[in-house]
């Protein structure tokens, strides 16, 4: 069975420092990597793919297969990034986001 | 519609009580899933379907717990005999093709609460 792992509950940085939100993995496979984000009062929403290999509101991850980590990082924190961050695996390459495991999350809070 | 629609929002049984939540996708996704996320947990799958054939169930923690898609579109998640264990938000996603590379859209949750 797949695992994910998001080893901080809360992380706390200034603006304009960089921000790393680590998620680690477990799965025999070869899953799909996700972050989710919900800010405050707003729905689930997809922020970001390992497969899509983009950069979105600044921020990017990359899956490293050997440490079977997703870490999520932006040079420069902005206070606009509060909100909880959630690492997601797909079992299925390419299956988009069909029975994904979560993480329980990660509150970010971009101090002014 | 704008996106992914939930009712009701907010829901407070009895133990014991049986609830019938629902979910309406964005028009014309043919995928569907629902989640519960548990409060300090991240969502967990229950189950999904494609257009109207429930095609994985594997997440449902009891068979108190029963979804359908009779239409391909609407979908309700009912729990029967609701227990404590089952307060949660259920969240309801679409996606617009099979399972295949595309993002899902979520709805804005049913908060359970069973006193």
């Amino acid at each position: 069975a797949q695992r994910v792992t998001q080893p901080e509950k809360l992380l706390s940085v200034f603006k304009g420092a960089p921000v790393e939100l680590k998620c680690n993995y477990s799965y025999s496979g070869s899953p799909e990597l996700f972050w989710y984000v919900q800010y405050s009062r707003q729905r689930l929403q997809l922020l970001l793919r390992h497969i899509s290999r983009e950069s979105i509101k600044g921020f990017t991850a990359d899956l490293n297969k050997g440490e079977t980590s997703f870490h999520l990082k932006k040079p420069f924190a902005q206070e606009e990034d509060s909100a909880m961050y959630y690492c997601a695996l797909s079992p299925y390459s390419g299956a988009g986001s069909y029975q994904l495991t979560f993480g329980k999350g990660t509150k970010l809070s971009v101090i002014p | 519609g704008a996106g992914v629609s939930q009712s009701p929002r907010y829901k407070v049984a009895k133990r014991g009580q049986d609830v019938a939540l629902r979910c309406d996708p964005i028009s014309g996704h043919v995928s569907l899933f629902w989640y519960q996320q548990a409060l300090g947990q991240g969502p967990e799958f229950l189950t999904y379907f494609q257009n109207e054939a429930q095609l994985d169930k594997s997440g449902l923690p009891s068979d108190r717990f029963f979804a359908e898609r009779p239409e391909g579109s609407v979908s309700t998640l009912k729990i029967q005999r609701t227990q404590q264990e089952d307060s949660a938000v259920y969240l309801c996603a679409s996606s617009s093709i099979g399972r295949t590379n595309t993002e899902a859209f979520f709805g804005q949750g049913t908060r359970l609460t069973v006193v």
